[in-house]
């Protein structure tokens, strides 16, 4: 059965940095472009950044330009996202999803449970 | 950066019930166009990608259609796990804009 788990979240204070991982268990992510996709408390679904498959090709959400880092390592069939300079607008739910780009089309088939970052002096 | 509309933003219905749910994007998206349901607690789950291909493993009475900017999830006899969150998401652009939610109650 196809897993994605999250780890790494916490409490951090304004300015600090985390990282997160999330590591994949029954597939290989090799020949998935990969995301994160954040949810603050109560409210909708935040596109973060994404990753390629080979990782030779990443994006970000304007919010985090800058600031986020989103790497792979396929070796270990995990992914990454390096969060610094965090601000309070960052407390949030993390999950990592994976996503097939089927034709051309992109969709996040498999989701982590997520994980709980708090940003709060 | 494209902006995804989807109304109602919160409805209630019965266990048996057809329900629709519609999502419009602030520009031409084609049918880049895919649903998420998520239950209190949960991480989304895919439904329907490419405005209107059922993902595997997701149950038959979802459908979806449209195409440029109106879309629809459709939920042709509601049943009890259905009873959720659903987010539309467009993936024309790498913003992969999500709307704002609708939230399915029990009547």
């Amino acid at each position: 059965e196809a897993q994605l788990v999250e780890s790494g979240g916490g409490l951090v204070q304004p300015g600090g940095s985390l990282r997160l991982s999330c590591a994949a268990s029954g597939f290989a992510i090799t020949t998935y472009w990969m995301h994160w996709v954040r949810q603050a408390p109560g409210k909708g679904l935040e596109w973060v950044s994404r990753i390629k498959s080979d990782g030779s090709r990443t994006t970000y959400a304007d919010s985090v330009k800058g600031r986020f880092t989103i790497s792979r390592d396929n070796a270990k069939n995990t992914l990454y996202l390096q969060m610094n300079s965090l601000r309070a607008e960052d407390t949030a739910v993390y999950y990592c999803a994976s996503d097939p780009d089927r034709g051309g089309y992109s969709m996040f088939d498999y989701w982590g449970q997520g994980t709980l970052v708090t940003v709060s002096s | 950066d494209i902006q995804m509309t989807q109304s109602p933003s919160s409805l209630s219905a019965f266990v048996g019930d057809r329900v629709t749910i519609t999502c419009r994007a602030s520009q031409s998206i084609s049918n880049y166009l895919n649903w998420y349901q998520q239950r209190p607690g949960k991480a989304p789950k895919l439904l329907i990608y490419a405005a209107s291909s059922l993902q595997s493993g997701a149950p038959s009475r979802f459908s979806g259609s449209g195409s440029g900017t109106d879309f629809t999830l459709t939920i042709s006899s509601l049943q009890p796990e259905d009873f959720a969150t659903y987010y539309c998401q467009q993936s024309y652009t790498t913003s992969y804009t999500f709307g704002q939610g609708s939230k399915l109650e029990i009547k």
